[in-house]
């Protein structure tokens, strides 16, 4: 069964501090990745998207592919108290779908 | 990004009576929608896939004549819940999908069965 392991966390980071999240897949022919975050009571939100290997940046996140590995992560600069949620590893299935996976708890303390 | 609209928000239901929920993706075409389940301090679960005009697929341990899915058009999926029990009491959730990238969440409803 394909799968997506998340540390669960909570991952507690100062505020200003950077917060990495971490995430591994076993599906091998996965070609889509993503970044969700959701706040308690809230569907998720799109946060970032990924595709090949490397770095891709936007504003204070960064989301790191490593397809040889099957890791990716998500690192939030200046991290802020607003950013406290749960982040969601995503990625493609071979039906169209998405497996996302059990999330992460960010905790950023000012 | 896209917007998908999900109606209601929030609604609560006496047992078992039925509720229907929307998921409208207003800007895009969605041939396919996800809906998800989830329960307090718990990870998405996901219910049924939805592709426009067939039937709906259904994981494991989802009782598909409970959780009756209709996707009749590319912008539309519903999910209704027949007989709700207080058990059904949980946060669902819709998304849609333009082909295999990423998915766009509706907001949510919290469907209380009292």
């Amino acid at each position: 069964q394909k799968e997506v392991e998340q540390n669960s966390g909570p991952l507690s980071v100062p505020e200003g501090a950077i917060a990495s999240l971490n995430c591994t897949y076993s599906d091998r022919v996965s070609q889509s990745f993503f970044w969700y975050r959701q706040y308690s009571g809230k569907s998720p939100e799109l946060i970032m998207s990924i595709y090949s290997n490397g770095d891709k940046e936007d504003g204070r996140f960064t989301a790191q592919l490593n397809k040889a590995s099957q890791y990716v992560s998500l690192l939030i600069r200046d991290s802020q108290p607003s950013d406290s949620a749960t982040y969601l590893c995503a990625v493609s299935g071979s039906q169209g779908n998405l497996i996302f996976g059990k999330g992460t708890k960010l905790s950023v303390k000012p | 990004g896209a917007v998908v609209s999900q109606h209601p928000s929030r609604v609560i239901c006496k047992s078992g009576t039925s509720v229907k929920i929307e998921c409208r993706s207003l800007d895009f075409q969605a041939t396919t929608m996800f809906w998800y389940r989830q329960f307090p301090k718990q990870s998405l679960m996901l219910m049924a896939t939805s592709n426009e005009g067939s039937k709906a697929t259904y994981e494991q341990g989802v009782e598909k004549d409970k959780f009756l899915i209709n996707h009749a058009s590319l912008t539309l999926s519903t999910l209704t819940v027949t007989s709700a029990h207080p058990e059904d009491s949980s946060f669902y959730i819709c998304s849609a999908q333009m082909g295999s990238t990423e998915a766009f969440f509706g907001q949510g409803t919290r469907l209380t069965v009292v």
